[in-house]
C-alpha cells in the first residue's frame, strides 16, 4: 500500500504562478523526499528533508515539513513550462527502502 | 559518466514467455532496487539489494526474482510472464548520505505482455 498520498492528484497554473503540492503519510519517518517525472522519463530527485528539520529551500523549490500532522508541501515558485511534470513524495523509514506515494500532475500553461 | 542504464527499453513478451531486464549503475552504488509504475500510479517496490550478493522482496515480490552477482548490475527475471506484469519497470540505486537515502533512477523499460 502506497504510504504517502500527494493533493491535488492533478494541478493546472499559469506561468509564473506559484504551484504548491501536498504530501501526507501514515507512519513515523526519517526523511521525506520530492522527485519529479517528466513524462516518459525516470525520476529525478528535487529535494530531501530530514525528520528534524522544518523547511528546506533549494533554488525556486521551497519544501516543508510537519511531523505532527504527518504532511509535507512543495512550493515552486514563478513556475515555468518546464516544470511542467508529476511530482512524487517518498518517504524514508529508518531502512533503505522509499514508499512514494501517487503522485500530482503539474501542467503549466503559458 | 552514464549513471543508471536499463536494458531493454521496449519488450513485448507473449503470456508464458520469460526474460531478464538488466540495470547497470557506474557510480559505485551499495544499493539497488527495482520498481514498477502503473498507469496513474506512483512507484511500487518489487525487489532491492543493499550490496553484492544480497537481495531482499518489496511490496510486491510475486512473479519477479531478481539478483546482484556484481555490484554494478542488478537483473530483474519474470519466469512465466503474465498480462497483470504489463507496466513500466525502472531501476534505481542509491547510497547512505547522513542516513538518509537518495535515489538515482533509470530510464526505464516498458513492458507490455499479451
Amino acid at each position: 500500500s502506497q504510504q504517502g498520498e500527494e493533493d491535488p492528484q492533478a494541478l493546472s497554473i499559469q506561468e509564473g504562478e506559484n504551484a504548491t503540492m501536498n504530501c501526507s503519510y501514515k507512519t513515523s519517518i526519517n526523511n521525506l523526499q520530492w522527485y519529479r517525472q517528466n513524462s516518459g522519463r525516470g525520476l529525478v530527485h528535487l529535494i530531501l528533508i530530514r525528520s528534524n528539520e522544518r523547511e528546506k529551500h533549494s533554488g525556486r523549490l521551497r519544501v516543508t515539513l510537519d511531523t505532527s500532522k504527518k504532511s509535507s508541501s512543495l512550493l515552486i515558485t514563478a513556475s515555468r513550462a518546464a516544470d511542467t511534470a508529476s511530482y512524487f513524495c517518498a518517504t524514508g523509514q529508518g531502512a533503505q527502502k522509499l514508499v512514494f506515494g501517487q503522485g500530482t500532475r503539474l501542467t503549466i500553461n503559458p | 559518466n552514464a549513471g543508471v542504464t536499463q536494458t531493454p527499453k521496449f519488450r513485448v513478451l507473449k503470456t508464458g514467455q520469460s526474460m531478464t531486464l538488466l540495470c547497470a549503475q557506474d557510480m559505485n552504488h551499495e544499493y539497488m532496487y527495482w520498481y514498477r509504475q502503473d498507469p496513474g500510479m506512483g512507484l511500487r517496490l518489487i525487489h532491492y539489494s543493499v550490496g553484492e550478493g544480497t537481495t531482499a522482496k518489496g511490496e510486491v515480490p510475486d512473479g519477479y526474482n531478481v539478483s546482484r552477482l556484481k555490484k554494478q548490475n542488478f537483473l530483474l527475471g519474470l519466469e512465466s510472464a503474465a498480462p497483470s506484469q504489463t507496466s513500466v519497470y525502472f531501476c534505481a540505486s542509491g547510497l547512505r548520505e547522513g542516513g538518509s537515502y537518495e535515489q538515482y533512477f533509470g530510464p526505464g523499460t516498458r513492458l507490455t505482455v499479451t
